[in-house]
């Protein structure tokens, strides 16, 4: 079956630090990738999307490239502030007809200090 | 703007009531989606719809119910709660189009305690 594994949180960093949080997925087919965001009390926003191999999706500083090879899509960001600190959520869904869900990971918190 | 909202934002009912939580969605989108969100689990899909008068089971459909008479409300019904149901509720909606177009909006949320 369809699968995503995020690394486990929480992360907390120091402003301006650099962000890696880490995804990969297991898929039967070419899937399309994402990742939302979630603030505190609200809910789920996309933050960006990629949908083939080597497609880079980016979004308010933060950026993460689709890679086949490692089925990894991994989220990165230069410079966090604590604005950033929500959960992290990594998806995939399949392309084709039908296909309308979303298979998400487990989520990661971000916790950003000043 | 399109949006698309939940209600009530928090509920508080007795075990064995039954309870309904409302979802409405102005963006004309024929899917729609409950989750419930509990710590360790992230995300768990309950029921889902593509259409007027399709209904689909998720992961953890048991002692939830879901009707779609028109294209804009999904109400997720709770038979007969139980503690085990105490979770936050999310809403979500997104275009019949496939793959990369299955971005999901979702709702601001509903925070179910049973008691």
């Amino acid at each position: 079956g369809n699968s995503v594994t995020q690394m486990e949180g929480p992360v907390t960093l120091s402003e301006e630090a650099f962000l890696t949080i880490n995804c990969t997925y297991t898929a039967t087919g070419y899937p399309s990738l994402f990742w939302y965001v979630q603030y505190p009390g609200e809910g789920l926003q996309l933050l960006l999307k990629a949908t083939k191999a080597d497609d880079k999706g980016s979004n308010k500083g933060f950026e993460a490239t689709y890679r086949k090879e490692t089925t990894s899509f991994h989220l990165e960001k230069g410079s966090v502030q604590v604005s950033d600190s929500a959960v992290y959520f990594c998806a995939l869904s399949l392309t084709g007809a039908g296909s309308y869900q979303l298979t998400f990971g487990k989520g990661t918190k971000l916790s950003v200090i000043p | 703007d399109a949006e698309i909202t939940q209600s009530p934002r928090h509920k508080i009912t007795e075990t064995g009531r039954q309870v309904t939580l409302a979802c409405h969605q102005t963006w004309n989108h024929n899917n729609m989606f409950w989750y419930r969100q509990d710590l360790g689990h992230g995300l768990r899909l309950i029921h889902y719809s593509y259409g007027v008068h399709d209904t689909n089971k998720g992961e953890v459909s048991d002692g939830y119910s879901v009707s779609r008479s028109n294209t804009e409300d999904l109400p997720l019904t709770l038979e007969s709660a139980a503690s085990s149901q105490t979770s936050v509720y999310f809403c979500a909606s997104s275009e019949s189009k496939g793959g990369a177009y299955n971005e999901q909006f979702f709702g601001p949320g509903t925070r179910l305690t049973v008691l």
